[in-house]
């Protein structure tokens, strides 16, 4: 059964650095193909991706927010965290983890966690 | 990166088809086979309904339905049930190992 589950602050202050944790069970971050997403939907909008992993450390991020991200993973842990640099605002947003494959498709999420950007 | 173009809303009645559209370009939607569908009811997160333009994952009914003409790909839910009104939003492969999401489609099942 596959299961992943974000874990985070709820509230951060504008300038801080938000870190997410992505506690997964039921697939190995090992096996060939398999990757990790980030995405994110603020209250009301759209979901926009953010960053992957792969199953061999690559590492990929969206064009307008790559500079503020850092994504890794520990595969023995069986986790991948998530930075985010100078948060605002415009950031508060429900942040959710998903198994992902090459072609993009992510077929399990987790439930989500919402931050709030607030000072 | 620029959000895939799809209509605000979309309706039908009971049993009725609606088939909703995310509009790309040729370096995202036409360029790869890669578009894939997502429905999310309110509080809840998304969950895969279509990938790789048309494949259907296991569990999903085959009420719906993926295609890609050009830069356009299309959702379509046929024999619409209550339960399938919800937002959907199209995702695509966009080159340089970057992945778009659309504007999203609430779906009212009248």
């Amino acid at each position: 059964q596959v299961t992943l589950r974000e874990s985070g602050p709820a509230l951060v202050k504008p300038t801080q650095t938000l870190t997410l944790t992505c506690t997964f069970s039921g697939f190995s971050l090992s096996t060939s193909g398999m990757c990790v997403s980030w995405v994110r939907q603020p209250p009301g909008k759209a979901l926009e991706w953010l960053a992957l992993i792969d199953w061999d450390d690559d590492k990929y991020y969206s064009t307008s927010l790559k500079t503020r991200l850092t994504i890794s993973k520990d595969s023995s842990k069986n986790q991948v965290v998530l930075t985010m640099t100078n948060m605002d605002p415009v950031d508060t947003a429900t942040y959710y983890c998903a198994r992902t494959y090459g072609s993009g498709l992510k077929d399990y999420w987790g439930q989500g966690t919402l931050v709030t950007v607030s000072s | 990166q620029s959000a895939l173009t799809q209509p605000p809303s979309a309706s039908g009645s009971p049993g009725q088809s609606v088939t909703i559209s995310c509009t790309g370009t040729s370096s995202d939607v036409g360029g790869y086979n890669y578009v894939s569908w997502y429905q999310q009811h309110p509080g809840k997160a998304p969950k895969l309904m279509i990938y790789e333009v048309s494949k259907r994952p296991s569990g999903v009914p085959d009420r719906f339905s993926g295609s890609k003409s050009g830069n356009t790909a299309s959702l379509t839910v046929s024999g619409l049930q209550a339960e399938d009104e919800s937002d959907y939003y199209c995702c695509s492969y966009a080159g340089n190992n970057n992945y778009v999401f659309g504007t999203g489609t609430k779906v009212t099942v009248l």
